[in-house]
């Protein structure tokens, strides 16, 4: 079975751009999360998606956006980047809760310069 | 809301000692737990989890956890490390039986294990 798979691996962007980073589930998940990860502040919740409804979100501003396909497949964009948006940002899915395993992918690497 | 402090940024140990990794959270309702261990350049895996039931949860390569709902800790352990244990550590939680647990995790800081030869 394919692990979670996240595009593109790494990102360079300017400042003011925008982004799209794309995640496929393990097939058969239906819960995709959101995690934004940096070296001063760690994990850090952004949202969920469980048949392509938006469950809950975290505390980012809404230049954070996401959507989730019906085939389970989720984007995020991030407009207007800012130079504090450099991050990993990883996304993670489960059969239909977060409170089940939670299998990651390995990240989009987003380096805002 | 719930909150997750993992007091030791770093543990360098031996190979072969026990090692433990703190973790403290706070929330005002039944919390479900869970350790996640993330190898270099890789995403996350979770190692443990506990919901409920028996407060000693044994996990994924050697390590176990146990649940003390009195001091709020959900320490990490194991009691002979490898070198391949070398990782940052992470404890979560969410809470309990929220419908359906959709409030997202709340991770700690994370904890780097480093093991020495």
């Amino acid at each position: 079975k394919a692990g979670v798979t996240q595009t593109p691996r790494y990102l360079i962007k300017t400042r003011g751009q925008q982004v799209t980073l794309s995640c496929s589930p393990i097939s058969g998940h239906r819960s995709v999360s959101w995690y934004q990860q940096t070296p001063g502040q760690g994990l850090q919740f952004l949202f969920e998606y469980f048949s392509e409804t938006q469950r809950n979100k975290g505390n980012f501003p809404g230049r954070f956006s996401g959507r989730q396909f019906s085939n389970s497949r989720s984007e995020m964009n991030v407009s207007t980047l800012e130079l504090g948006d450099s991050a990993l940002y990883l996304c993670a899915s489960s059969l239909a809760t977060p409170n089940e395993k939670l299998f990651f992918g390995s990240g989009t690497q987003l380096s805002v310069l | 809301a719930q909150s997750v402090t993992q007091l030791d940024s770093q543990v360098p140990v031996f190979e072969e000692a026990p090692v433990e990794l703190r973790c403290n959270y706070s929330s005002s309702v039944s919390v479900y737990l869970f350790w996640y261990v993330q190898y270099p350049n890789q995403g996350l895996q979770l190692l443990l989890k506990y919901l409920s039931g028996s407060t000693l949860v044994k996990g994924i390569n050697g390590f176990e956890a146990e649940f003390n709902k009195s001091q709020t800790s959900f320490h990490l352990r194991k009691p002979s490390v490898h070198i391949s244990d070398t990782a940052e550590y992470f404890c979560a939680v969410s809470e309990g039986d929220s419908g359906g647990g959709a409030d997202g995790l709340t991770f700690g800081k994370g904890t780097h294990l480093i093991i020495q030869p």
